[in-house]
């Protein structure tokens, strides 16, 4: 079955904790992105990764890195978490892409409920 | 200013109307997306365009270039389409990142 998984699906940490939330896909696609969700705030992007060690900042990339070490996997690492970084996260891939990017529909992991206390 | 607005923010309907959600921006992009998002979390793309029309089932989604402006539609509406629906663009001068509306949230009651 074509799917993104992530893991935890649910974590709660404490501030300065370092963690990392895996994601993976099995469609062999090419570009993989990182969001956070906050309410008020809405969908927003941290990181993405157009193919194999290549990656972009998006719009709130403060406190997160990323690694794209291999074509499936793209973990979302926190250094030092801290509470202002509790949401939820989500992991997305899509397949086809060209110099404008994506040219088809995303597919999301089901999200990753982080708490930092 | 946000540079993706949607409306309405809410919107409530009864079973088989016909529903229209706007997504207005406010920059050059070279797609558009619309998402849903079901009352669990979990998100489903629905469509990508740059241009014109699609559709897919009950869903149709259309765009205006010139306008700055996609509508999505959604016939024949039923519950199971009680969800947030999420436009997103991609614009031209930021590579690829991906830049969100505030979401619609729709109940169609029975």
């Amino acid at each position: 079955e074509a799917q993104v998984t992530q893991n935890p699906r649910y974590l709660i940490t404490v501030t300065g904790k370092k963690l990392t939330v895996t994601c993976s896909q099995n469609m062999n696609h090419e570009y993989m992105s990182w969001y956070r969700q906050d309410p008020g705030l809405g969908l927003r992007q941290i990181y993405y990764s157009m193919n194999v060690e290549v990656t972009d900042k998006g719009d709130v990339p403060e406190g997160y890195k990323v690694s794209r070490k291999e074509k499936r996997n793209f973990p979302l690492i926190l250094e030092s978490p801290s509470p202002n970084q509790t949401s939820l996260y989500f992991c997305a891939s899509s397949s086809y892409l060209t110099a404008s990017g994506p040219k088809v529909e995303q597919f999301f992991g089901p999200g990753t409920r982080l708490t930092v206390l | 200013k946000n540079e993706v607005e949607q409306s309405p923010q809410n919107l409530t309907a009864q079973e088989g109307e016909f529903i229209t959600i706007n997504c207005s921006y406010s920059v050059g992009i070279s797609a558009l997306h619309w998402l849903q998002q079901h009352p669990g979390g979990g998100i489903v793309s629905l469509f990508m365009l740059s241009s014109g029309k699609k559709k897919h089932g009950r869903l149709i989604a259309t765009i205006n270039i010139q306008e700055k402006h996609s509508s999505l539609h959604i016939t024949a509406s039923h519950p199971r389409d009680s969800a947030v629906y999420i436009c997103a663009v991609r614009i031209k001068a930021a590579g690829n990142k991906l830049t969100f509306g505030g979401g619609t949230r729709v109940l169609v009651k029975p």
